[in-house]
């Protein structure tokens, strides 16, 4: 059974601090994604990586940053928490080629305060 | 930019009902379309995956078609139960690295 992981269900942290959120997969996926989920707003791609040590921006990559060591591991990481970027992030990956089916993590609910 | 919409918003009807829900995508130019389904404050399970050169997917009681020329997609529930009730999610993948969601449609089935 395929996997994506998120290391975490619920964050709470406060501005200004450096935040990490990681997602591990099992399905050795070249492609690996990360969304914000904000109500009225849907699903917002931040940044994808499409190999070790890839990375391209997304829609909205401003105030975060990706990290890609290892092929099963992507980390978004938030360099100064704010309020505003307290939503539902969520992890995905997918095989290439692009015709595969999109797999995603159980996301992860971020407060800042 | 690929722009996908999804009417309604939210859908209330009576368990063992019938129902449909819509998608639509502004540029036909897609490699698949991928329908998902997510619980309150849950990540995203995936339910069925229709490619550009197909009509339609089924799975149980689900069944997703694709018009790629209109620009659209169904996904049909057939005898709807109180479990189906979550936001369901279409998903259009244009190239290799994004998908365009839409915004959902919540549904609510009522015992």
């Amino acid at each position: 059974d395929v996997k994506v992981t998120q290391s975490s269900r619920y964050l709470v942290k406060r501005t200004g601090e450096k935040v990490f959120l990681e997602c591990v997969q099992d399905m050795d996926h070249e492609n690996m994604f990360w969304y914000r989920q904000d109500p009225g707003l849907g699903l917002r791609l931040i940044y994808f990586s499409y190999d070790v040590k890839m990375k391209e921006k997304g829609d909205i990559p401003e105030g975060y940053s990706v990290s890609r060591e290892k092929k099963e591991r992507f980390s978004l990481i938030l360099e100064s928490a704010s309020t505003n970027q307290t939503s539902m992030y969520l992890c995905a990956s997918t095989q290439v080629p692009s015709v595969t089916e999109a797999f995603f993590g159980q996301g992860t609910r971020l407060t800042v305060v | 930019k690929q722009e996908v919409t999804q009417i309604p918003a939210a859908l209330s009807v009576p368990e063992g009902e019938n129902l449909v829900l819509n998608c639509s995508f502004t540029d036909s130019a897609i490699y698949n379309l991928q329908w998902f389904r997510q619980d309150p404050g849950k990540g995203l399970t995936s339910l069925l995956l229709i490619q550009s050169s197909q009509r339609e997917q089924t799975s149980g009681r689900l069944n997703a078609s694709l018009d790629k020329s209109s620009g659209r997609s169904t996904l049909y529930i057939a005898a709807s139960q109180p479990g189906d009730s979550a936001t369901y999610l279409c998903a259009v993948k244009t190239g290799a690295n994004n998908l365009f969601f839409g915004t959902g449609t919540r549904l609510t089935v009522i015992p």
